[in-house]
């Protein structure tokens, strides 16, 4: 069964604490994504990578970081430097090259800070 | 940077009336995405527009890319209850290869 995971669907962090959020895809896609939703708001890239150990900064990646040593996994680490991290995290990912432009999403994970 | 502008930004519809959300980026688009996001769920594909002037339906769905590719729009016809969500647009310009730029989205209600 092909899909993205993520885990959990909520988080509930103390402040100062780093926290990760887990994202996993088995649809041997090149591209993943993450991005951060605020309610009633659109999408806004955190990070990006379209290779397997190389990633780029997106629209608003002060106070996280990512990692992407494996293919299938793009793990965001919400650091204590993120001040107002509490929102809905959503990643993706797709196929790299051509035309092609869908990416698919995760389930999301619920970040609350206590 | 590039700017992708969606309006309105709610809209409220009786069931039967028609919809229509406009999606204008700042830059001259390579291809552009709708996606539909339920409430409490996440964003699913709708479908991919690449040439300009294109023009796509899927059943009461209807998706049209500008001639300059720099707008699109989404047009439901006779709305259902089930058509409820926020519909979003996403761009991706020639300049910003590898990622794309997501409006902010239009949130659907339909009044049964």
């Amino acid at each position: 069964d092909g899909g993205i995971t993520q885990s959990p669907k909520y988080l509930f962090r103390k402040e100062g604490q780093n926290v990760t959020l887990s994202c996993e895809q088995n649809l041997n896609h090149d591209a993943m994504y993450w991005y951060r939703q605020d309610p009633g708001q659109g999408l806004r890239l955190i990070y990006y990578s379209q290779i397997v150990n190389d990633f780029q900064k997106g629209d608003i990646a002060e106070g996280y970081s990512v990692s992407r040593e494996k293919k299938e996994s793009f793990p965001l680490t919400v650091t204590s430097a993120q001040k107002n991290p509490t929102a809905f995290y959503l990643c993706a990912s797709k196929t790299s090259g051509g035309a092609g432009e869908t990416q698919y999403f995760g389930p999301g994970t619920r970040l609350l800070v206590l | 940077g590039q700017q992708v502008m969606q309006i309105p930004q709610y809209q409220h519809v009786q069931e039967g009336e028609d919809f229509t959300t406009y999606c204008n980026s700042s830059t001259t688009l390579s291809n552009i995405q709708w996606y539909k996001q339920r409430p409490g769920g996440h964003p699913v594909f709708l479908i991919q527009l690449v040439k300009s002037g294109e023009v796509k339906k899927q059943k009461r769905l209807t998706f049209q890319f500008g001639e300059a590719k720099k707008n699109s729009s989404l047009h439901i016809t006779a709305t259902q209850t089930t058509d409820v969500g926020t519909y979003f647009c996403a761009g991706r310009s020639n300049t910003n290869a590898g990622k794309s730029t997501f409006g902010d989205g239009t949130t659907l209600t339909v009044k049964p």
